[in-house]
C-alpha cells in the first residue's frame, strides 16, 4: 500500500540554521507529493507541492525535490525564522486521490 | 471566501453519547474527506466522498458514519462515543483530479470522558 515515513521529531533550532526534515515514500505509480504546515492551533496548509519526478517544489524560502529513484521528497530551508515553528507534514497522492500522510515533524526555532 | 468551516471548535462528550461534527465547504469541490489527527500518528483518513451521495470508507472508519447530500455539506457522526474516539478532527475538501490541493478546516477537539 501507500505510505509516507518522515524523519521523527522534535527538531530544536536557532534561528537562520539549516533545516531539513526527511520524507521517503512507497507507492504504487507515480503520486503527486506536498508539504503541509501547521501552526499552532490551526488546520493544515499547503506549503509546496511536485508533481512529477525531479520537479521542485517552493514556497516561502522552502524547497523540497521529487526524487523517483530514492522515492524521496525532503524539505529543506537555508536560513529559518522563529516564525517557522509549526508542525510539518508530508503527504502523497497516490492515484486513487487518497492522500496519506506522515507522522508530522514539530519544529521549533529559538531566537 | 470562508474555505471549510469546521464546527464545532472543541466538544467534549461522555462515553456513549453521540454526536455530529459539521464541516461545509464553499468552494463547489467535489472530494471531501475526515481525518483524525493523533500524537505521533499523522492524519490518518476515515471517511471520504467523492461527490454528493457518494462515500466509502478511509484508513480508520470503525465507530464513524458520513453522509454526503449536497456539494457543501460532509458531516461526520459518531455513534455511540468511546474513550478512544478522543483526538483531533479535520475535515478537508479539494478538486478532484489530478495533484490538487486539499483545503483543511481548523479543526474539531474532541474529548470522550
Amino acid at each position: 500500500g501507500n505510505s509516507v515515513t518522515q524523519m521523527e521529531g522534535p527538531v530544536t533550532l536557532s534561528e537562520e540554521a539549516f533545516l531539513t526534515i526527511n520524507c521517503t515514500y512507497t507507492a504504487t505509480g507515480y503520486p503527486s507529493l506536498f508539504w503541509y504546515v501547521q501552526y499552532p492551533g490551526e488546520g493544515l496548509q499547503l506549503l509546496l507541492k511536485a508533481t512529477k519526478a525531479d520537479d521542485k517544489g517552493s514556497n516561502k524560502g522552502f524547497e523540497a525535490t521529487y526524487r523517483k529513484e530514492t522515492t524521496s521528497f525532503h524539505l529543506e530551508k537555508g536560513s529559518v525564522q522563529v516564525s517557522d515553528s509549526a508542525v510539518y507534514f508530508c503527504a502523497l497522492l497516490p492515484n486513487d486521490y487518497k492522500l496519506s500522510f506522515g507522522a508530522g515533524t514539530t519544529v521549533t526555532v529559538r531566537a | 471566501n470562508a474555505g471549510v468551516t469546521q464546527t464545532p471548535k472543541f466538544q467534549v462528550l461522555k462515553t456513549g453519547q453521540s454526536m455530529t461534527l459539521q464541516c461545509a465547504q464553499d468552494m463547489n469541490h467535489e472530494y471531501m474527506s475526515w481525518y483524525r489527527q493523533d500524537p505521533g500518528m499523522g492524519l490518518r483518513l476515515i471517511h471520504y466522498s467523492v461527490g454528493a451521495g457518494i462515500t466509502d470508507q478511509g484508513e480508520v472508519p470503525n465507530g464513524y458514519n458520513v453522509s454526503r447530500s449536497t456539494t457543501e455539506d460532509f458531516p461526520l457522526r459518531l455513534l455511540s462515543a468511546a474513550p478512544s474516539q478522543t483526538s483531533v478532527y479535520f475535515c478537508a475538501s479539494s478538486r478532484q483530479g489530478g495533484s490538487t490541493e486539499a483545503f483543511f478546516g481548523q479543526g474539531t477537539r474532541l474529548t470522550v470522558v
